[in-house]
């Protein structure tokens, strides 16, 4: 059962341009929504994360748009640039509590075009 | 600090060797996660610890698959026998009291 539903698979952005990739999830219990990077050969790294007691955080060019009654939250990047391009996972869990563990997307290849 | 260390960073093997992982966690963080990655899965979480205690290992696939946190600062994951199918890059992870995790860079395997 995958709880996470990352799309696209795979975009492709010009320079300048605004890249949008949503997730939705199915577990209402989940409330930590972050977003990892990851750079070939590297492992994933966080880029911005989101509690559900607010509907937007922004930090630089990335920002978390946060729906919770439609269980939906999305990554935009604004003025792509071709150092973002990567691969973006988003992710969802339970804080606190004695079993804590991240629910990732399948991914999302970013490719941003000079 | 030099964040989460893995070794191997490449582990070339033939088909029903025994292979061994290693992680090193950040100093002070008390949750250890062991992850695989494949094209056709994604990330998958196989194991994880908490203070040296294994907490939910249902991720992993088969008794042919182990792990162990003898202390706060290592841990193993081990394949006995490996098979092709296990070919992926394993990520391990570590999280202090916040809730973000830092992964390593990863072990890439590959079984013949």
């Amino acid at each position: 059962q995958q709880q996470v539903k990352q799309s696209p698979q795979s975009l492709i952005v010009q320079k300048g341009g605004i890249s949008i990739i949503n997730c939705a999830y199915e577990n209402t219990a989940f409330d930590y929504f972050p977003w990892y990077q990851q750079f070939p050969g590297k492992g994933p790294a966080l880029l911005i994360a989101i509690r559900p007691d607010v509907s937007e955080k922004k930090e630089g060019r990335f920002t978390i748009s946060f729906n919770k009654s439609a269980k939906q939250f999305s990554l935009h990047i604004m003025d792509s640039q071709p150092g973002d391009s990567a691969t973006y996972f988003c992710a969802a869990s339970i804080v606190g509590g004695s079993n804590y563990k991240l629910t990732f997307g399948k991914g999302t290849l970013l490719t941003v075009n000079p | 600090d030099a964040g989460v260390i893995q070794s191997p960073r490449h582990e070339v093997t033939e088909m029903g060797q025994e292979v061994t992982l290693r992680c090193k966690p950040i100093s002070g963080h008390n949750s250890l996660f062991w992850y695989r990655q494949t094209m056709m899965r994604g990330l998958e979480l196989l194991i994880y610890f908490n203070n040296n205690v294994p907490i939910d290992d249902s991720g992993m696939p088969e008794d042919r698959f182990s792990a162990k946190m003898p202390n706060a600062s290592f841990s193993t994951l081990k394949i006995q026998p490996s098979e092709p199918r296990d070919s992926a890059v394993y990520f391990c992870a570590s999280r202090g009291g916040l809730s973000e995790q830092y992964f390593g860079p990863g072990t890439r395997l590959t079984v013949t």
